[in-house]
């Protein structure tokens, strides 16, 4: 079965501890991204990676890091976690871009204290 | 102002009406996504536009490239058609990102 698959699906932390949420998609894509949902803001795009060790920020960087060292998988690292980092956070891949389907995981509800 | 403009914000319905959804956007793009989101989060993509209209089931989706208007509609609704709706354009070029509007929560009552 096509899927993307992220873990964990809730994660509660604290300020300043690092976390690591991987996704990982079983569809051969090339493109892969991360988001993060706000009520009131939407979805909005943290991370995009184009191929493997091919990653470019999004609109909201800042306090996240990626790497994408295997097609399949490409986690989401927060060095040092802080509220406003709290958010439900969707990894995507599609084949090729943007200009194709997008295939969402289930998505990660991450609460920073 | 956000790039993706989507109206309305929120839209009740009574079973078996039509309904319609609408997206504006600001410059020229490469395609036009239409996502659904049912309450307990999940996601899924619904339609991927760059010209015309397509139809799938009770479900229909229309872009003008002209107007940079794209439009969802929903014929005869169910209850099981509520859900928040997703537009997302794709601009391409040297920017691979993916915009999105902020949804507009549909609720179909029997």
């Amino acid at each position: 079965e096509a899927q993307v698959t992220q873990n964990p699906r809730y994660l509660i932390t604290v300020t300043g501890k690092k976390l690591t949420v991987t996704c990982s998609q079983n569809m051969n894509h090339e493109y892969m991204s991360w988001y993060r949902q706000d009520p009131g803001l939407g979805l909005r795009q943290i991370y995009y990676s184009m191929n493997v060790e091919v990653t470019d920020k999004g609109d909201v960087p800042e306090g996240y890091k990626v790497s994408r060292k295997e097609k399949r998988n490409f986690p989401l690292i927060l060095e040092s976690p802080s509220p406003n980092q709290t958010s439900l956070y969707f990894c995507a891949s599609s084949y090729n871009s943007g200009a194709y389907e997008q295939y969402f995981g289930p998505g990660t509800r991450l609460t920073v204290t | 102002k956000n790039e993706v403009e989507q109206s309305p914000q929120n839209l009740t319905a009574q079973e078996g009406e039509f309904i319609t959804i609408n997206c504006s956007y600001s410059v020229g793009i490469s395609a036009l996504h239409w996502l659904q989101q049912h309450p307990g989060g999940g996601i899924v993509s619904l339609f991927m536009l760059s010209s015309g209209k397509k139809k799938h089931g009770r479900l229909i989706a229309t872009i003008n490239i002209q107007e940079k208007h794209s439009s969802l509609h929903i014929t005869a609704s169910h209850p099981r058609d509520s859900a928040v709706y997703i537009c997302a354009v794709f601009y391409g070029g040297a920017t691979n990102k993916l915009i999105f509007g902020t949804g507009t929560l549909l609720a179909v009552q029997p």
